[in-house]
């Protein structure tokens, strides 16, 4: 059964803890992203990864950090530094097909912070 | 940057009717794909139309290109209840760069 997972599906965190986001893909696609998604907001690329041991900032990248150490796995973690990390977080790997990437997304993780 | 913009925000239909969304762009494009959000889900791609083709069909999906013009439309044919879901549209300027995604419509088919 391939897929993308993300664990966990809802998570609470207080106020100035860094928490951190799994996701995990079977499917053996060399590159991963991660997404935050607002209520009603389409998707912000936060950090992507092409390669193993390689990451680039996306369009909001601060107060965010990522690793990739394993093909398989893609860890996001939310530091105390971002201001409003309340949201959806998406995280999604591609594959090329018919001359574009197409992107596979997991169920996401809904982080509230108070 | 969110370089896809979505037309309507919102569109509620009766079941059996079409449903017609629309996106334009800002930049030229390698291709553009469509993909579906069921409420609190993940994405799910739909159908992908690279710059050089102008039309494509998948199932009751009709996707149309238009670079002259920076617009793509999305087209269900005979809507069901289980399509409601929000979908966006992203574009990516070459093969391999990541997707930049619109705000997306929101899909309500009433049974």
């Amino acid at each position: 059964d391939g897929g993308i997972t993300q664990s966990p599906k809802y998570l609470f965190r207080k106020e100035g803890q860094n928490v951190t986001l799994s996701c995990e893909q079977n499917l053996n696609h060399d590159a991963m992203y991660w997404y935050r998604q607002d209520p009603g907001q389409g998707l912000r690329l936060i950090y992507y990864s092409q390669i193993v041991n390689d990451f680039q900032k996306g369009d909001i990248a601060e107060g965010y950090s990522v690793s990739r150490e394993k093909k398989e796995s893609f860890p996001l973690t939310v530091t105390s530094a971002q201001k409003n990390p309340t949201a959806f977080y998406l995280c999604a790997s591609s594959i090329d097909r018919d001359g574009g990437v197409e992107q596979y997304f997991g169920p996401g993780t809904r982080l509230t912070v108070t | 940057s969110q370089q896809g913009e979505e037309d309507p925000q919102a569109l509620s239909i009766q079941e059996g009717e079409n449903a017609t969304m629309n996106c334009s762009y800002k930049t030229s494009i390698n291709n553009l794909q469509w993909y579906r959000q069921n409420s609190g889900r993940g994405l799910v791609h739909l159908i992908l139309i690279r710059s050089n083709e102008r039309e494509k069909h998948s199932g009751r999906l009709r996707v149309t290109l238009d670079t002259s013009k920076k617009s793509s439309s999305l087209l269900i044919t005979a809507s069901r209840a289980a399509d409601t879901a929000s979908y966006f549209c992203a574009t990516a300027r070459s093969g391999n760069t990541p997707l930049v995604f619109g705000k997306g419509t929101r899909l309500s088919v009433i049974a």
